[in-house]
C-alpha cells in the first residue's frame, strides 16, 4: 500500500446526472472517512465507517448522497441528480483504531467534482 | 460551525523566514492535530499533540497547545518555497469515531 486511492481525480458532470467516487484505504486501516471541501474552506465531515458499518452521516449528507463500503474494504460515494453546490472536493481519508493516542488520518489526493 | 479556527487567513513571508499560525477551538480536546494541503491536493498529516503536551517539534515545526486558552500554533522556522500551502488545525471527537473537524485554514506564500 502507498496510501489512500481515490478514482477519479477529476469528474465534470450535468446536472442531473448521478456520479460515484471510489476510495480505496490503506488496507490495515478499519475507519474510513468521507469529507467535502469547496474552495478556501476547510474539509467538512460527511460520513466515516468503521469496517463494513457506516457509523455516523452528518446532516450535509442529503437523500441523494450514498456511501457503502462493502466488506469493509473500498468505498464509494454516490450523488444522485447533482446540483452545481455538489461541486467541491470530495477527499477520503483512513485511520487505524489504535487506542487512545495517535488518531491522524491519511488522506487521498480527492475527487473534484464540477457540475455544469 | 467549525472547531477550529485558524489566524491569520492568509500569510506571504520570504523564503528563511518564521511562519507562525494559530489555531483556537471551542470543546475539550484529546489531542490536535495540524495539516497540510497544497493546492488542488489531498491533505498531510504534519503532527499530532496530546492534551496533556504543551509543546511538540518535528523538524522545523514547533507546535504548542494551550489548553486553557484552546488555543495552539504552529511555527514553521526558515521556510522554504515548498512549504507554500494551506495549512489546517483539526481536533478529533472521540465520541464520534475521532471524526476531524477542522478549521478553514491559514494560506502560506513563501516567496522565493
Amino acid at each position: 500500500d502507498t496510501g489512500v486511492s481515490q478514482d477519479p481525480r477529476h469528474k465534470i458532470t450535468k446536472r442531473g446526472q448521478n456520479v460515484t467516487f471510489r476510495c480505496d484505504p490503506i488496507s490495515e486501516h478499519n475507519r474510513l472517512y468521507w469529507y467535502r471541501q469547496t474552495l478556501g474552506q476547510g474539509p467538512e465531515f460527511l460520513t466515516y465507517f468503521q469496517n463494513e458499518a457506516q457509523l455516523e452521516k452528518s446532516r450535509l449528507l442529503s437523500d441523494r448522497f450514498s456511501a457503502e463500503r462493502p466488506k469493509g474494504s473500498f468505498s464509494t460515494l454516490e450523488i444522485q441528480r447533482t446540483e452545481q453546490g455538489d461541486s467541491a472536493m470530495y477527499l477520503c481519508a483512513s485511520s487505524l483504531l489504535r487506542g487512545p493516542g495517535d488518531y491522524g488520518y491519511t488522506f487521498g489526493s480527492g475527487t473534484r467534482l464540477t457540475v455544469v | 460551525s467549525q472547531q477550529g479556527e485558524e489566524d491569520p487567513q492568509a500569510l506571504s513571508i520570504q523564503e528563511g523566514e518564521n511562519a507562525t499560525m494559530n489555531c483556537s477551538y471551542k470543546t475539550s480536546i484529546n489531542n490536535l492535530q495540524w495539516y497540510r494541503q497544497n493546492s488542488g491536493r489531498g491533505l498531510v498529516h504534519l503532527i499530532l499533540i496530546r492534551s496533556n503536551e504543551r509543546e511538540k517539534h518535528s523538524g522545523r515545526l514547533r507546535v504548542t497547545l494551550d489548553t486553557s486558552k484552546k488555543s495552539s500554533s504552529l511555527l514553521i522556522t526558515a521556510s522554504r518555497a515548498a512549504d507554500t500551502a494551506s495549512y489546517f488545525c483539526a481536533t478529533p471527537d472521540k465520541a464520534a469515531g475521532n471524526k476531524l473537524t477542522f478549521g478553514g485554514g491559514t494560506r502560506v506564500l513563501v516567496k522565493p
